[in-house]
């Protein structure tokens, strides 16, 4: 089945910071998308983007499928934006998302 | 306000015993999906259903069922074939086929089997 790795696996930044995380993929997707889980275990969807660049305030995202990646970009972070950021894939004709492993941010003051 | 109801927060259950784990969306879903997620893991996917009355395996579907009789619920059951059942416990829908649509998750039923 396909492959999805995230990078970096962990990432502490001072609160202001930016940061780039990145989601490679092994095959061909019809579909990724990027969430956001608190440490209290909740998942938020953040962006759907299969191709092209997307924003939503301080986060953007950029999925180049051709070359198999995904970035997400954080601006000005904030201790809120603590947690673990997956990206998820789905591969050809399959019916299901993928999830990487996952970059566990940790913003501090 | 629409969203995902997953109960209880937090489930307690002896070994060898079944347990039946509550999803309910009022999005007007088709597709729903179960996952499951361990300490510092990522979400791997137990069952999915695409529409009412119809449902498929995901990659760790040994020890558990599920049904979709109702379109707004999903439920599912931990059987004592699970091997190693203590999780978190994700639900999820989307308005269509995921691959044509955002994944929504509920908040989670966190078990422990002792």
């Amino acid at each position: 089945g396909i492959q999805v790795e995230q990078s970096p696996p962990d990432l502490i930044l001072q609160e202001g910071a930016n940061s780039t995380l990145r989601c490679n993929f092994s095959d061909s997707v019809n579909n990724l998308q990027w969430f956001h889980q608190n440490p209290w275990g909740q998942l938020i969807n953040l962006f759907y983007i299969p191709s092209g660049t997307k924003q939503n305030g301080r986060l953007s995202a950029t999925t180049v499928a051709t070359e198999r990646y995904s970035l997400l970009y954080i601006s000005s972070s904030q201790t809120t934006d603590s947690g673990v950021y997956f990206c998820a894939v789905v591969a050809g004709t399959a019916s299901k998302l993928t999830f990487g492993t996952g970059t566990r941010l940790q913003v501090t003051l | 306000d629409g969203g995902i109801t997953q109960s209880p927060k937090y489930l307690f259950r002896k070994e060898g015993q079944n347990v039946t784990l509550s999803c309910e969306q009022n999005l007007n879903h088709d597709a729903m999906y179960w996952y499951r997620q361990d300490p510092g893991q990522g979400l791997r996917l137990i069952y999915y259903s695409q529409i009412v009355n119809d449902f498929q395996k995901g990659d760790i579907a040994e020890g558990y069922s599920v049904s979709r009789e109702k379109k707004e619920s999903f439920p599912l059951t931990v059987t004592s074939a699970q091997k190693n059942p203590t999780a978190f416990y994700l639900c999820a829908s989307s308005i269509d086929r995921v691959k044509n649509s955002p994944l929504h998750f509920g908040n989670g039923t966190r078990l422990t089997v002792t």
